[in-house]
């Protein structure tokens, strides 16, 4: 079946950072991936998203590319900021029916 | 920017209630979802809609029910409240049509308690 697994949290980094956020996925053939992050208090918001092998995604600073032979879509930033404190849901959809949610990654960034 | 709304934002309520939660998007999406997010973030689908008088019950099992008469409305409605529907109630959207494009949008949510 269908399912993603990203990585556990929470994590906690300095500002300026480095950051990976681990996701790997079961499915058949060539479903989009997604990144969506949730700040306190608020719904999920679309990060970035990638709808075939080799593709990358990237929105203010973050960057995940679709690897099917390894079947990954992890989430790099080079440098996280305070503002970056949220969490992170790696997911993947086919046609837009079902959604597969991985269980959350929180992230905070200290000064 | 998405358009989908959520009403009410909080709600705190005794057991045995009724309550509707609102949701309502602008954007013609086909598609409906409602999640139910635990403490632990974790979100589960509780019920979705593919269209106007299609609803389907979700992986997680739900006491609540919901119907889609218009497009753009698809409340949720708990026929009577108890503590353990306690929750983050997401709503969200999606257009659905092929590989392209066909991400959820989500509304920002109704945090319910119920006492």
């Amino acid at each position: 079946g269908n399912s993603v697994t990203q990585m556990e949290g929470p994590v906690t980094l300095s500002e300026e950072a480095f950051l990976t956020i681990n996701c790997t996925y079961t499915a058949t053939g060539y479903p989009s991936l997604f990144w969506y992050v949730q700040y306190p208090g608020e719904g999920l918001q679309l990060l970035l998203k990638a709808t075939k092998a080799d593709d990358k995604g990237s929105n203010k600073g973050f960057e995940a590319t679709y690897r099917k032979e390894t079947t990954s879509f992890h989430l790099e930033k080079g440098s996280v900021q305070v503002s970056d404190s949220a969490v992170y849901f790696c997911a993947l959809s086919w046609s837009g029916n079902q959604f597969y949610f991985g269980t959350g990654t929180s992230l905070t960034v200290i000064p | 920017e998405a358009d989908i709304y959520q009403t009410p934002r909080y709600l705190v309520i005794g057991t045995g209630k009724k309550i509707t939660l609102e949701c309502s998007q602008t954007m013609g999406h086909d598609k409906m979802y409602w999640y139910q997010q635990d403490p632990g973030m974790e979100l589960h689908l509780i019920h979705y809609s593919y269209g106007v008088n299609s609803t389907e019950k979700g992986d997680l099992s739900s006491e609540s029910t919901v119907s889609r008469i218009r497009t753009e409305h698809f409340p949720l409605t708990l026929e009577s409240a108890r503590p353990s529907h306690t929750s983050q109630y997401l709503c969200a959207s999606s257009l659905g049509r092929g590989h392209f494009n066909n991400e959820q949008f989500f509304g920002p949510g109704t945090r319910l308690t119920v006492l």
